[in-house]
């Protein structure tokens, strides 16, 4: 079942902070997180593990709370960069993501 | 390392053609997935490779669609005959060990526009 992500959109200006959050009605193994620009590859961000192991490529923070299926995604002191589509995408027993619908995030000068 | 390298970049063909995508994994990656996302909605899994092998194709929508990684190398996916709701941006993504572990490096996609 696929994970829902809150909010759809959100509109900033640069240096103002967002965060972007991910449900799931599954028991999971493990959240990762990827940014897609328009037209792009969708790009790793972080993964967060069952456990409480974290791996990220990038200066990104990111919450999984086990016991409510549920993840967050912060991001802080927002930059031009940070503009894209962010998706959430959830493991559960195997070892295909299934992806939220994605939250579309604009920062403006 | 070169990424994961897909072909076409584009493609529009006609309701009732046939039109095959191409993904080149990394180098050294046994997993291998196709994942599609159509007109904005979200990113939806079709299968997964290991090796040669596929080990979750739950996600094909029917059998107009057939996958085939050769010699556990490249793959590709061949719609046929095409529909108009076959239409959107398949993406191929590869993982050296468990994806779920490690994550995902997607290639650029492959747009189908089927007209």
């Amino acid at each position: 079942q696929q994970p829902v992500q809150s909010p759809q959109a959100v509109i900033l200006r640069e240096g103002e902070d967002a965060v972007i959050n991910c449900s799931s009605s599954k028991a999971l193994y493990s959240v990762h997180w990827y940014r897609q620009k328009h037209g792009e590859a969708p790009v790793f961000l972080m993964i967060l593990l069952k456990g409480g192991e974290q791996k990220g490529h990038e200066k990104i923070s990111a919450s999984f709370n086990e016991k409510k299926q549920q993840s967050s995604l912060y991001l802080t002191a927002s930059q031009l960069s940070y503009s894209g589509t962010y998706f959430c995408g959830t493991a559960t027993n195997t070892d295909k993501l299934i992806f939220g619908t994605g939250t579309r995030l604009q920062v403006f000068p | 390392e070169a990424g994961v390298t897909q072909f076409p970049s584009h493609s529009v063909i006609e309701k009732g053609q046939t039109v095959t995508l191409r993904c080149d994994p990394i180098s050294g990656h046994d997993n291998l997935y196709w994942y599609r996302r159509v007109m904005g909605k979200e990113i939806k899994f079709l299968l997964h490779f290991v090796k040669e092998s596929k080990q979750d194709e739950s996600g094909m929508p029917n059998n107009r669609f057939l996958a085939e990684r050769t010699g556990g190398t490249y793959s590709t996916l061949k719609v046929q005959p095409a529909e108009l709701e076959d239409s959107g941006v398949y993406f191929c993504a590869s993982s050296q060990d468990l994806g779920r572990d490690y994550g995902y490096t997607f290639g650029s996609g492959t747009r189908l526009t089927v007209v």
